[in-house]
């Protein structure tokens, strides 16, 4: 079976420029999670969906972050405008109704705020 | 609140020799616990899980993690490493939200 996709793989904006992220879970995969990942750090939750509902996005900067997940399948993280502590790696993954607490990494966005 | 302590943020290992990664962990419930390895460029891969029962948990690639209620640890542990086994290493708790550790990096010599 094939495994998350995300893209890009690297990023490289200005600060104040705008950016987004797709991802493409695991077919049949109803939950879809975001995770930001900052150089030294473990990855932290940014957003999660539950099919095209958003479970949990406390830890979601609002002011400049979105995400979206139309029909419930892809997703889209953006960025606008971006600052330079947005630098880190966007990883997205996503798990299964019977398999709910098990996620599926994809090989995650390198973002390079200048 | 869930957390969780990686103490060792990097280790060094000879190939063949035994490696052990720690985990502390703070969770309210009975914890959902997690080992996912990270190689450079590469997105998470997980190693092993716990949710319940035998505390003893065998996972990919050789490693075997122990549950252990009273110290709040879940340890990761291979017998013999292999020079593939260089990676970062992160610990997780929780159920659906997941908290990870800082990691730790393991370096494998020959």
């Amino acid at each position: 079976e094939a495994g998350v996709a995300q893209s890009p793989r690297y990023k490289i904006i200005e600060k104040r420029q705008s950016v987004a992220f797709w991802c493409n879970p695991i077919s049949g995969h109803a939950t879809l999670y975001w995770y930001q990942q900052i150089l030294g750090q473990g990855p932290k939750l940014l957003i999660q969906f539950q099919n095209n509902g958003v479970v949990d996005d406390s830890q979601l900067p609002k002011d400049r972050f979105s995400a979206e997940r139309l029909k419930g399948v892809d997703s889209t993280l953006k960025i606008q405008p971006a600052k330079l502590e947005d630098s880190a790696v966007y990883l997205c993954a996503s798990s299964s109704r019977t398999d709910s607490y098990e996620q599926y990494f994809g090989p995650g966005t390198r973002l390079t705020v200048t | 609140a869930q957390s969780v302590t990686q103490p060792d943020i990097h280790i060094t290992v000879s190939e063949g020799a035994s490696l052990e990664l720690r985990c502390n962990y703070s969770y309210g419930a009975t914890p959902y616990l997690f080992w996912y390895v990270q190689s450079p460029g590469q997105g998470l891969q997980l190693l092993l899980k716990y949710f319940s029962g035998d505390t003893l948990v065998q996972g990919i690639k050789g490693f075997e993690a122990e549950f252990k209620r009273s110290q709040s640890s879940f340890n990761l542990r291979k017998p013999s490493v292999h020079w593939s086994d260089a990676a970062e290493y992160f610990c997780a708790v929780g159920e659906y939200k997941l908290s990870f550790g800082a990691g730790t990096t393991v370096t494998v010599r020959a």
